[in-house]
C-alpha cells in the first residue's frame, strides 16, 4: 500500500521558536495533502488542504501566519509552526490524496502519515 | 458534508463479534461512508468503505441500509489488538474531498 512519512516523529521546543514537519508520499504523488492535529483524547481537526504548486486553503479559525503550509513538490509538503506557544503542543497527522476511481469507491484515497508529537515547552 | 453520530465507547471481549453503529442523516446521493481505526499516537488507516448493501474486507463488514442514513461495521470475533478508535466519517465522490472526522467510537476489548 501507499506508505506516507513524517518527520520528526517528535520535537520539544521553546517557546517562540518555529518548528517544521515534512509530510512526505514516498511511492506515490500526491497532489492535494491535508494537514491534521489532534489533541489528548479528541477527535483529528483539519487544518488545511495543500496543494501542489498553490497556495493552501485554511479551515475556519485557522491562523495561516502562523500555520505556514508549503507543498513545493508532487511528493513532499512542509507545515511549519511559527513562534510556536505551549497551546501550540498536539500531535500534527498529514495525509496524502490520490484519485483512483474503481467501482464501489469513492475515488478520494487518502493515506495518513504516523503523525508528530510537539511539545512547547 | 454530512454529519456523523457513533457512541462514544464500547467494550467488548476477545473472540466476540462487535458492531458499532454510526447514523449520517443528511448523506447525499454522491457520499461514501468510510471507516478508519487509529492507535494511540499513531495516523488513521483505512478499514472499509461502502456506498450500499453489504461490502466485505479481510477484516470487517460493513452494512448499509437502503436509506443510507445509518451504518454498521461489524468486526467479526475481536482481539486485543483490535482496541483502538474508530471513525465512521462520509466521504465525497469528488476529487480531493476533504474529509471531516466525527468524534469517534473508542472500543476497548478485554480479554
Amino acid at each position: 500500500g501507499a506508505v506516507v512519512s513524517q518527520h520528526p516523529s517528535r520535537v520539544i521546543c521553546k517557546s517562540g521558536t518555529s518548528v517544521k514537519i515534512e509530510c512526505r508520499s514516498l511511492d506515490f504523488q500526491a497532489t492535494t495533502m491535508f494537514w491534521y492535529r489532534q489533541f489528548p483524547k479528541k477527535s483529528l481537526m483539519l487544518m488545511a488542504t495543500s496543494n501542489e504548486g498553490s497556495k493552501a486553503t485554511y479551515e475556519q479559525g485557522v491562523e495561516k501566519d502562523k500555520f505556514l503550509i508549503n507543498h513545493a513538490s508532487l511528493t513532499l509538503s512542509t507545515l511549519t509552526v511559527t513562534s510556536a506557544h505551549p497551546e501550540d503542543s498536539s500531535f500534527y497527522i498529514c495525509s496524502a490524496h490520490i484519485f483512483d476511481l474503481r467501482e464501489g469507491r469513492s475515488g478520494n484515497e487518502q493515506f495518513f502519515g504516523p503523525g508528530t508529537r510537539l511539545t512547547v515547552l | 458534508l454530512a454529519k456523523t453520530t457513533q457512541p462514544i465507547s464500547m467494550d467488548s471481549y476477545e473472540g466476540q463479534e462487535v458492531n458499532i453503529t454510526c447514523s449520517h442523516n443528511n448523506i447525499a446521493t454522491n457520499d461514501y461512508i468510510t471507516w478508519y481505526q487509529q492507535f494511540p499516537s499513531q495516523g488513521p488507516r483505512f478499514i472499509i468503505q461502502g456506498y450500499k448493501t453489504k461490502v466485505t474486507n479481510e477484516v470487517a463488514s460493513l452494512f448499509i441500509p437502503a436509506d443510507r442514513k445509518s451504518s454498521t461495521l461489524s468486526l467479526p470475533r475481536v482481539s486485543l489488538s483490535d482496541t483502538a478508535v474508530y471513525y465512521c466519517l462520509v466521504d465525497s465522490r469528488r476529487r480531493a474531498s476533504k474529509i471531516i472526522f466525527g468524534s469517534g467510537t473508542r472500543l476497548s476489548i478485554r480479554p
